[in-house]
């Protein structure tokens, strides 16, 4: 069946650190990808999307690349800030709905 | 804008209490969703609806009933509540057509103790 695995957190890094977050999925056919993020106390919101192989999603200086070769999304920004902390899930589009990741909090510090 | 608006923000039941969350989208999105998050497990789909008088059970249905007599509201009811239906619920809607029908406009959520 369709699923994604995430990495499992908390990530803790320091402001201006590099982050990746892993992703791979297990999927029939080609599914859309995409990575959510949800903020203390808020509902998920969309952050970037990938609908083909080797489309790159990107968006507030987080960037993913949709490898078919490896099913990898895996999530990435050059320089964290503190106001990234949060929970970041993987999901892939089967059929009508979105299937989620468990999620990875990430925790930045100053 | 509103956006996906959930009511109520948190409540507490007792064992074999019945309950309706509420969920209104003035998006007028085709689809809707409603999700369970427990700690560490991301989230789980209980129900989904195509379109106004169509829903269809996702991958954690028992327990739980909703109906689509409007495409802006999607109610989700609890009939008998139990601990293990403890969680947050989330409600979704999206666009049903085109590239961006994998975009989902979550509300709040919906803190829910069964004791």
């Amino acid at each position: 069946g369709n699923s994604v695995t995430q990495m499992e957190g908390p990530v803790t890094l320091s402001e201006e650190a590099f982050l990746t977050i892993n992703c791979t999925y297990t999927a029939t056919g080609y599914p859309s990808l995409f990575w959510y993020v949800q903020y203390p106390g808020e509902g998920l919101q969309l952050l970037l999307k990938a609908t083909k192989a080797d489309d790159k999603g990107s968006n507030k200086g987080f960037e993913a690349t949709y490898r078919k070769e490896t099913t990898s999304f895996h999530l990435e920004k050059g320089s964290v800030q503190v106001s990234d902390s949060a929970v970041y899930f993987c999901a892939l589009k089967a059929g009508t709905a979105l299937i989620f990741g468990k999620g990875t909090t990430l925790s930045v510090s100053s | 804008n509103a956006g996906v608006t959930q009511t109520p923000k948190f409540r507490i039941l007792k064992i074999g209490q019945s309950m309706t969350l509420q969920c209104t989208q003035d998006m007028n999105h085709n689809y809707m969703y409603w999700y369970r998050q427990d700690p560490g497990m991301g989230l789980k789909l209980i129900y989904y609806s195509v379109g106004a008088g169509i829903t269809d059970k996702g991958e954690v249905p028992n327990g739980y009933n909703v109906s689509r007599s409007t495409t802006e509201d999607f109610p989700l009811r609890l009939e008998l509540a139990a601990p293990s239906q403890t969680s947050v619920y989330f409600c979704a809607s999206s666009y049903s057509k085109g590239v961006n029908t994998g975009e989902l406009f979550f509300g709040e959520g919906s803190r829910l103790t069964v004791l």
